[in-house]
């Protein structure tokens, strides 16, 4: 059975950095691009970054972009999300998904299995 | 970037009734549409992809359909826990943007 699970959450002051993590298991976690989405409260739901396979490429919103880094180590078959200079618009739950593939009916990916989330909120 | 607009924001709907969630591209995405179901205090949950395949273990009571830049989210004959909100999702590219959601209720 396939499970995310999502620490490092908690409470920083503006400015300030948290790195989040996400652990995966019953899958082989090499074999997947990951993501994280993030949710303000009371909001929907927004992407911020997905990273490939091997790491090799990471893309990100425009809004974290030089802030935030994605990384992950297959042998730990671990995510991470490194959140730098936060913002008090930073503050949400940030899910950890797996970017499930399908190749029919045609090639194309998905949002297959999400963490239960990590609260960050960013306040003085 | 591809804005995704749903409608309505919200309904109101009997057990039984048959509801239907529309989501709009700002540009052509083919089928590269996603639907996500999401209740209060839990992640979401994948029902749809590519517009019209079903997640495996969803209820066929769900369907979808669309190409291009109008799809639709069915539910045939709604029950009491289908009460949640839903989400359409490009994956055309990146970033991969969110309608805003559609808030459903039973009566």
């Amino acid at each position: 059975e396939v499970h995310l699970v999502e620490s490092g959450g908690g409470l920083v002051q503006p400015g300030g950095s948290l790195r989040l993590s996400c652990a995966a298991s019953g899958f082989t976690f090499s074999w997947f691009w990951m993501s994280w989405v993030r949710q303000a409260p009371g909001k929907g739901l927004e992407w911020v970054a997905n990273i490939k396979q091997d790491g090799s490429e990471k893309s990100y919103v425009d809004s974290v972009k030089g802030r935030f880094t994605i990384s992950r180590d297959n042998a730990k078959n671990s995510l991470s999300l490194q959140m730098n200079s936060l913002r008090a618009e930073d503050t949400a739950v940030y899910y950890c998904a797996r970017d499930g593939y399908s190749s029919a009916p045609f090639p194309q990916y998905y949002f297959d299995y999400w963490g239960q989330g990590a609260l960050v909120t960013v306040s003085s | 970037d591809i804005q995704m607009t749903q409608s309505p924001s919200s309904l109101s709907a009997s057990v039984g009734d048959r509801v239907t969630i529309t989501c709009r591209a700002s540009q052509s995405i083919s089928s590269y549409l996603n639907w996500y179901q999401q209740k209060p205090g839990k992640a979401p949950k994948l029902l749809i992809y590519a517009a019209s395949s079903l997640q495996s273990e969803v209820p066929s009571r769900f369907s979808g359909s669309g190409s291009g830049t109008d799809f639709t989210l069915t539910i045939s004959s709604l029950q009491p826990e289908d009460s949640a909100t839903y989400y359409c999702q490009q994956s055309y590219n990146t970033p991969r943007t969110f309608g805003q959601g559609t808030k459903v209720e039973i009566k």
